[in-house]
């Protein structure tokens, strides 16, 4: 089973708003990703949880904060987006150092007014 | 700078008509190639990777790919394309010296249109 999860399927908010992202994996994986994917462009890395320590952080703005609480389960929580922030938020994993490959999620499609 | 180039934006085909998707890489070491899949408003699924044990990959759902040193290339292929194939395909390549939680850099992308 190859399965990454993610919660919700569609999210809209408010500029105000806080709200969370939720992935999860139960492959064993112990390297989780956070990528933001606009409209026919490639996904672009932001956030690299390694054992659940933070490992790589793309220069990406406090508002989104990520977590991993423990080695099944990521989330990255919003706060003050903007509507340049609305995209596809997706999710993807791997197993270092058996594998570099990584198995993505559906995605979180984000939109904020 | 290490890169991925898909050489065509947008690539149509015929339903039962070969596929060919040109992706070409540049990589100082024994690179760690990918090609993925995303259909409309879904996740990106793994089609096969390159890793060295044999330069023709095969992967899913027909497709596969040749790993070509001398050219830099890994086209992907299918001998006979189906409506379900239509979607935007990535090549991708694992940044040199990132190890195995490391940085993936993604070609532009190349959508597939398979027509009736």
């Amino acid at each position: 089973d190859t399965e990454v999860t993610q919660t919700p399927k569609h999210l809209v908010m408010g500029m105000t708003n806080k709200k969370s992202l939720k992935c999860e994996q139960h492959m064993g994986h112990r390297a989780m990703y956070w990528y933001k994917q606009k409209a026919k462009k490639p996904p672009e890395l932001m956030f690299v949880y390694s054992y659940e320590k933070l490992s790589i952080n793309e220069s990406v703005p406090s508002r989104f904060s990520p977590e991993c609480p423990n080695s099944s389960l990521l989330n990255l929580h919003l706060h003050a987006l903007q509507p340049e922030d609305s995209a596809l938020y997706l999710c993807a994993s791997s197993h270092p150092p058996v594998s570099d490959t990584q198995y993505f999620g559906p995605g979180t499609r984000l939109t904020v007014l | 700078a290490q890169s991925v180039t898909q050489l065509d934006s947008h690539v149509s085909v015929s339903e039962g008509t070969p596929v060919l998707l040109r992706c070409n890489y540049s990589s100082s070491y024994s690179p760690s190639l990918f090609w993925y899949v995303q259909h409309p408003n879904k996740g990106l699924q793994l089609l096969l990777k390159y890793t060295s044990a044999a330069t023709l990959v095969k992967g899913i759902n027909g497709f596969e790919a040749e790993f070509k040193k001398s050219e830099t290339s890994f086209h992907l292929t299918k001998p006979s394309a189906h409506m379900s194939d239509a979607a935007e395909y990535f090549c991708v390549v694992r940044r040199d010296g990132s190890g195995n939680t490391g940085k993936l850099i993604f070609g532009q992308g190349t959508t597939l249109q398979v027509k009736p």
